[in-house]
């Protein structure tokens, strides 16, 4: 298995809804991330987590709240958001996330946030 | 500390016709590099990925590379371009952290 799954496709949400989404992988990789994409825009990173421990934040507002229940899941939950949060949000995988490392990255479909 | 540019955030071409698009990159040490693919409303797909050695690279769709290091390019070209290449391509570089450093993106439009 060599994907990686995003739920859900779609998300509407209010500035005051607690939402989450979820990615998970199958392919052993355990370093997963978390990435938002505005529109002909490349991704930008947010979180990284690493064997599952946070291991880069990029700065990110604290109502968006990263979770790492086990090496295939990753969650990302979501409180109070801003319409300008509106956009794609992209989960990826990698073998593992090291130093020099070689590191393809896998990515999911995303998910489409709209805050209203 | 890595970047990435690449040359044109739109290149349009016939289908049929030689596909080129030109990413540069800055690095201080030897570079992880790497094309993804993006069509709307999806992830990213790589495409290639150059980290060691041949710097001719092949890739998925018929899509190749290759890493000049002299001119510090890992440009990306197809001999024919098909109708379902239009998509927006992106060129990235793995910094020492292994963090991935994206480039703005190119748009590749294909006419018929």
């Amino acid at each position: 298995d060599t994907e990686v799954t995003q739920t859900p496709k779609h998300l509407v949400m209010g500035m005051t809804n607690k939402k989450s989404l979820k990615c998970e992988q199958h392919m052993g990789h355990r370093a997963m991330y978390w990435y938002k994409q505005k529109a002909k825009k490349p991704p930008e990173l947010m979180f990284v987590y690493s064997y599952e421990k946070l291991s880069i934040n990029e700065s990110v507002p604290s109502r968006f709240s990263p979770e790492c229940p086990n090496s295939s899941l990753l969650n990302l939950h979501l409180h109070a958001l801003q319409p300008e949060d509106s956009a794609l949000y992209l989960c990826a995988s990698s073998q593992d996330r090291g130093q020099l490392s070689y590191n393809e990255q896998f990515f999911g479909p995303g998910t489409r946030l709209t805050v209203l | 500390a890595q970047s990435v540019t690449q040359l044109g955030s739109h290149v349009s071409v016939s289908e049929g016709a030689l596909v080129l698009l030109r990413c540069n990159y800055s690095s201080s040490v030897p570079p992880y590099l790497f094309w993804y693919v993006q069509y709307p409303n999806q992830g990213l797909q790589l495409l290639l990925k150059y980290t060691t050695g041949a710097t001719l690279v092949k890739g998925i769709n018929g899509f190749e590379a290759e890493f000049k290091k002299s001119e510090t390019s890992f440009h990306l070209t197809k001999p024919s371009a098909h109708m379902s290449d239009a998509a927006e391509y992106f060129c990235a570089v793995s910094d020492l952290a292994g963090k991935l450093i994206f480039g703005q993106g190119t748009t590749l439009q294909v006419k018929p």
